[in-house]
């Protein structure tokens, strides 16, 4: 199975601020099946990004995705309240799907 | 629209076989693959096991010898028995779809929180 090393596991950011989460995986992927979720409290996860680098359907702009082969980034160019969730990276691309630990963001 | 709602007993108690449906609505099972996943109270997402929209499955290799995944797709509803239940099972669980071409979940149930316990 491919194991999705995803860092740091907790942010503590400020209103306005960018913040970035990587996400390694254990073998290369697919930039086509490399996914990030948002989940908050209580909630089922959510698709923010898809394939890397697209947003999901009414994501805002400051969500972005990078990355390729076996390094992928997940950036807020400016964090805002609502954004306060935790993050997990998912990859398609090989059975059995796998996700990463997770990052939780706080802000300060 | 899409739906998928998940449905079964909150409590097991430990040894004893785990059953829940996932029923969905807006779109087919023969088209759409259905997975499992699973997330313990205060922890991360785990990938339990699907079933492809052939109707084969896939199973999480640690819990492939306790987990069983079915689907009735003239009811819309896709079945979870796992068996020989722990503690450690307790988690919410929840069912999502496969979007067919770039394998990620696009829509998901609420999720049934299962507690396991005597």
């Amino acid at each position: 199975a491919i194991v999705l090393n995803q860092s740091p596991s907790s942010i503590i950011a400020s209103q306005g601020e960018k913040v970035t989460i990587t996400c390694r995986a254990s073998s290369s992927i697919s930039s086509n099946y490399l996914h990030w979720y948002q989940q908050k409290p209580g909630a089922f996860p959510k698709l923010v990004i898809y394939s890397t680098s697209y947003r999901a359907s009414g994501v805002p702009s400051r969500f972005s995705g990078s990355g390729s082969g076996t390094s992928y980034s997940f950036t807020i160019s400016r964090v805002e309240a609502e954004d306060v969730a935790t993050y997990y990276c998912q990859q398609g691309s090989s059975n059995p799907y796998t996700f990463g630990a997770g990052t939780k963001l706080e802000l300060k | 629209q899409v739906q998928l709602k998940e449905s079964g007993p909150g409590l097991v108690q430990p040894s004893q076989t785990l059953s829940l449906t996932c029923t969905v609505s807006g779109f087919s099972l023969t088209s759409n693959s259905v997975h499992w996943v699973r997330q313990p109270p205060g922890k991360g997402l785990e990938w339990v096991g699907a079933i492809w929209s052939g109707g084969s499955t896939d199973y999480n290799s640690a819990l492939k010898s306790r987990l069983s995944i079915s689907r009735d797709t003239s009811k819309s509803q896709v079945f979870l028995k796992m068996n020989s239940l722990q503690t450690e099972d307790t988690a919410i669980y929840f069912c999502t779809r496969e979007q067919p071409t770039l394998y990620y979940f696009d829509y998901w149930g609420q999720g049934v929180m299962v507690t396991v316990s005597s």
